[in-house]
């Protein structure tokens, strides 16, 4: 599976548009983008994922480049309750292990 | 449907003691996996299964057992516990497809080894 880099923290004023990056320049073709966030110790739940088109649902946006080295998930109107850690994962259609890297701490600001 | 429950909450066990961690999934999911995340860092994949009777190492599987005897349970066991795998454990699971593999995660099971 292709290694992801992401920022290890990021800061979002409540309201706005929340913009987390992700680089995965190895990604071959059958490999999707994944994004999971993480609520302060609980679970990690699944926030979308794509292949090569934009895609949309109603916690968030992924916007995936055309040459699809690099991704961004963008929380529309962040709110406090948005803070978390959020992982972005490559994982491929015929891959089994679902890997997480160190994710990037999203702090969603009064 | 209750998705994924593991059990217990808690637990302080001694050093050289074992336990087995439980976890169970309604949802007839094929895929299960056990993971572990220290304080302050990612999750760490520790074992995975595709299929009941079918298991396979993760990252970090050097301490543990599981075993998939049926589609709904994925129980991780500690053999001699050690401090080093005090640690909070969650259990996952997916319906493995072509075009969606969404992972359901439990709320974890934290562990301290004294």
């Amino acid at each position: 599976d292709a290694k992801t880099t992401q920022p290890p923290s990021m800061d979002c004023a409540e309201g706005r548009a929340a913009n987390l990056p992700c680089n995965h320049s190895t990604i071959s073709g059958n490999e999707y983008v994944y994004w999971y966030r993480q609520i302060h110790s609980q679970g990690p739940q699944y926030i979308i994922h794509g292949l090569k088109n934009n895609e949309t649902n109603e916690m968030a946006s992924l916007i995936i480049t055309e040459d699809r080295k690099s991704s961004t998930l963008i929380l529309p109107h962040a709110t406090l309750r948005d803070t978390a850690v959020y992982y972005c994962i490559v994982r491929g259609s015929n891959t089994d292990k679902l890997i997480f890297g160190t994710g990037t701490r999203l702090q969603v600001f009064p | 449907n209750a998705g994924v429950t593991q059990t217990p909450k808690f637990r302080i066990l001694k050093i050289g003691q074992s336990m087995t961690l439980q976890c169970t999934q309604d949802m007839n999911h094929n895929y299960m996996y056990w993971y572990r995340q220290d304080p302050g860092m990612g999750l760490k994949l520790i074992y995975y299964s595709v299929g009941a009777g079918i298991t396979d190492k993760g990252e970090v599987p050097n301490g543990y057992n599981v075993s998939r005897s049926t589609t709904e349970d994925f129980p991780l066991r500690l053999e001699l516990a050690a401090p080093s795998q005090t640690s909070v454990y969650f259990c996952a699971s997916s319906y493995r497809t072509v075009m969606n593999t969404e992972a359901f995660f439990g709320q974890g099971t934290r562990l301290t080894v004294v």
